[in-house]
């Protein structure tokens, strides 16, 4: 079964204490792995989608790197306007167009 | 910046009442979903909808839910015989291949 699992569930930070949140996967066969941010009574924003291991994308303190088995969202130095739930989801192979399996997010506090 | 824009931001049904959550997708994408969120859950697939008909459904999407593209912008979900259940955040989203999908603010569906 298609899974995505995000670690930590929670995490606070000191402004300018970087970090990292995990997310495994297991599908069946991956055809892209996709980070949002969500803030509270908000819908998920786009931040990055990544297709093949050893691939990374950056955005402003936002790093998100993929390998086979899990993806790492790096947070430089962060701010407390980054502050938000960070959804890690997965869209599998084979699929029609569509269905996006999302882990639970990981709730993350920034402190200036 | 497009966006997706969804009505209402708030309904409160009582159970067993018919409801339509609308959806106005960006104007050139052609893949629409639709998303809900529980409170403190996942964001759970809903359905995808191309080429004015249905590409897939998850197992929530049984013949209580509906959806329509009644005018070549609006894209509508129906709730036939509303249940507590379903009281969730119902989220919309376009794309126009795969990846990169835009959701909008949701609607936070209240079932009294």
């Amino acid at each position: 079964e298609d899974q995505v699992t995000q670690s930590p569930e929670a995490l606070r930070l000191q402004e300018g204490e970087s970090s990292s949140l995990n997310c495994s996967y297991t599908v069946s066969g991956l055809r892209g792995l996709f980070w949002y941010r969500q803030d509270p009574g908000k819908g998920p924003e786009f931040l990055f989608t990544l297709y093949s291991a050893g691939e990374e994308k950056e955005k402003e303190r936002l790093k998100a790197t993929l390998t086979k088995k899990e993806s790492f969202l790096h947070i430089t130095a962060p701010k407390p306007e980054d502050s938000a739930t960070y959804l890690c989801a997965v869209q599998a192979r084979g699929g029609s167009q569509g269905n996006l399996i999302f882990g639970k997010g990981t709730k993350l506090s920034v402190k200036p | 910046e497009p966006e997706v824009t969804q009505t209402p931001s708030h309904q409160v049904t009582q159970m067993g009442q018919e409801v339509i959550l609308r959806c106005v997708p960006i104007s050139n994408h052609l893949y629409f979903y639709w998303y809900r969120q529980i409170l403190g859950q996942k964001v759970e697939f809903l359905v995808s909808f191309y080429n004015n008909e249905i590409s897939e459904k998850s197992e929530i999407f049984d013949d209580q839910f509906s959806v329509e593209r009644p005018d070549g912008s609006n894209f509508t979900l129906k709730i036939r015989s509303t249940k507590l259940e379903d009281s969730a955040m119902y989220f919309c989203a376009s794309s126009e291949r795969s990846g990169g999908y835009t959701f909008g603010s949701g609607t936070r569906l209240t079932v009294v």
